[in-house]
């Protein structure tokens, strides 16, 4: 098992354009979470899906910032435009339905917005 | 509502010494627990979780932890550091379906294991 995928592992971008993260959860899991990690804020949940739908998008700091999972595989988080406070380590997590609440975490995207 | 509280932003140990890292949690219901490790540059690893079975839980590495429902607390603890256990630890809750099924993290720990 490859584990949860993440793409960029890096991420520089001018202030005002798109970025969009994707991330490839581990087969067979259920749950799909994307995170942001900031020195100044720690982790915080953004959205998370279940079975491809959208459950609970409260974390999404703003409607600059979107995400989608179109299918089982496969899931997008999109900003836009972005901003320099937009900077920060991204976090995709997956896990099962089947009662082990732990997650498995990606290695990050390291997004830079200057 | 809860959360999670984890007591020092950073602590150093000598290699060998007792890790103690402390977690105290606040919840309306016997929460699940967890303790998750970050090395730099990493995503975050689980060292062991508590969901309601027994209170001493061991995890990797050598780490475990115990819930003590009398002091909301679940402090990690290892007998005898190593310089590998040089990482940031993360005390995290979350509750049992029928409530929301969000993984709340604390601000984290930042071990230092020196010679």
């Amino acid at each position: 098992d490859a584990g949860v995928i993440q793409s960029p592992r890096h991420e520089v971008t001018e202030m005002g354009q798109e970025v969009t993260l994707r991330c490839k959860p581990i087969s067979g899991h259920d749950y799909l979470f994307w995170y942001r990690q900031t020195m100044m804020r720690g982790l915080e949940l953004l959205i998370y899906f279940n079975n491809n739908v959208p459950i609970d998008d409260s974390g999404m700091p703003e409607d600059r910032f979107s995400a989608k999972m179109p299918n089982a595989s496969f899931s997008t988080l999109k900003i836009q435009p972005s901003e320099p406070r937009d900077s920060a380590v991204y976090f995709c997590a997956s896990r099962p339905v089947d009662g082990n609440y732990g997650y498995t975490f990606g290695s990050g995207t390291r997004l830079t917005v200057v | 509502a809860q959360s999670v509280t984890q007591l020092g932003s950073h602590v150093s140990v000598s290699e060998g010494a007792l890790v103690l890292l402390r977690c105290n949690y606040s919840s309306s219901v016997p929460p699940y627990l967890f303790w998750y490790v970050q090395y730099p540059n990493q995503g975050l690893q689980l060292l062991l979780k508590y969901t309601s079975a027994a209170t001493l839980v061991k995890g990797i590495n050598g780490f475990e932890a115990e819930f003590k429902k009398s002091e909301t607390s679940f402090h990690l603890t290892k007998p005898s550091a190593h310089m590998s256990d040089a990482a940031e630890y993360f005390c995290a809750v979350s509750r049992p379906p029928g409530g929301y099924n969000k993984l709340i993290f604390g601000a984290g720990t930042r071990l230092a294991v020196h010679p």
